[in-house]
């Protein structure tokens, strides 16, 4: 089936730095790819859609300057976490949405890596 | 966008059936139905995807009434290892969709004693 991987797993910092995770589609190629965000005891909580070769698409709220999102090809999408506090301290999901075969009643299937901790001092 | 209502939390024994009811009244004629499962400090896990009556895979079947007003999903004989949040979506991921964006609810927390 489909993998999606992330990089890091986890990662601690200290206020004011700024992380990097990574989303990767291992065996396909995905045009979109979608960043959520969970605390503890909480639903996921889309942050924003990212489109290969075009700029993000951020959902409501989400600040598009302290979350940058590249996607630089079809298999890799990136979220910069920029001057992080500990607010932002949170699992952070990526997922990848892979492309159904060629029939009307196909569809697009999202499978989602397997999220990074981060924890901001 | 479909709002869905989920129970908060359903308990099981091992190797009973689980029926997990998930509510969407205003889905939309493009809209998918689509559930996950998540385990604690990982990504949802896709479990199974319909658009109307009976979609059936290795590991659940989903059930979905003419109206898709509402959907269930089907875990034959549970067992300690499918104690996880369980998750119904519904959106236009349709092939070909420029949208695709998929809205989490609270879930429904399963709980499988032995």
């Amino acid at each position: 089936g489909a993998v999606v991987s992330q990089h890091p797993s986890w990662v601690i910092c200290k206020s004011g730095t700024s992380v990097k995770i990574e989303c990767r589609s291992l065996d396909f190629q995905a045009t979109t790819m979608f960043w959520y965000r969970q605390f503890p005891k909480q639903s996921l909580m889309l942050m924003a859609t990212s489109n290969e070769g075009s700029k993000a698409t951020y959902e409501q709220g989400v600040e598009k300057d302290k979350f940058l999102i590249n996607h630089a090809s079809l298999t890799l999408s990136t979220l910069t976490v920029t001057s992080a506090h500990p607010e932002d301290s949170s699992f952070y999901i990526c997922s990848a949405r892979e492309r159904g075969a060629l029939s009307v009643s196909s569809t697009d299937t999202q499978y989602f890596g397997p999220g990074t901790r981060l924890t901001v001092l | 966008l479909a709002k869905t209502t989920q129970p908060i939390s359903m308990d099981s024994y091992e190797g009973q059936e689980v029926n997990i009811t998930c509510s969407h009244n205003n889905i939309a004629t493009n809209d998918y139905i689509t559930w996950y499962q998540q385990f604690p400090s990982q990504g949802p896990r896709f479990i199974i995807q319909g658009y109307k009556t009976k979609v059936t895979n290795e590991v659940a079947s989903l059930f979905i009434p003419a109206d898709r007003k509402s959907s269930t999903l089907s875990l034959p004989r549970v067992s300690l290892s499918d104690t996880a949040v369980y998750y119904c979506l519904v959106g236009d991921i349709g092939r070909g969709s420029t949208l695709g964006r998929l809205y989490f609810g609270r879930g429904t927390q399963l709980t499988v004693w032995p």
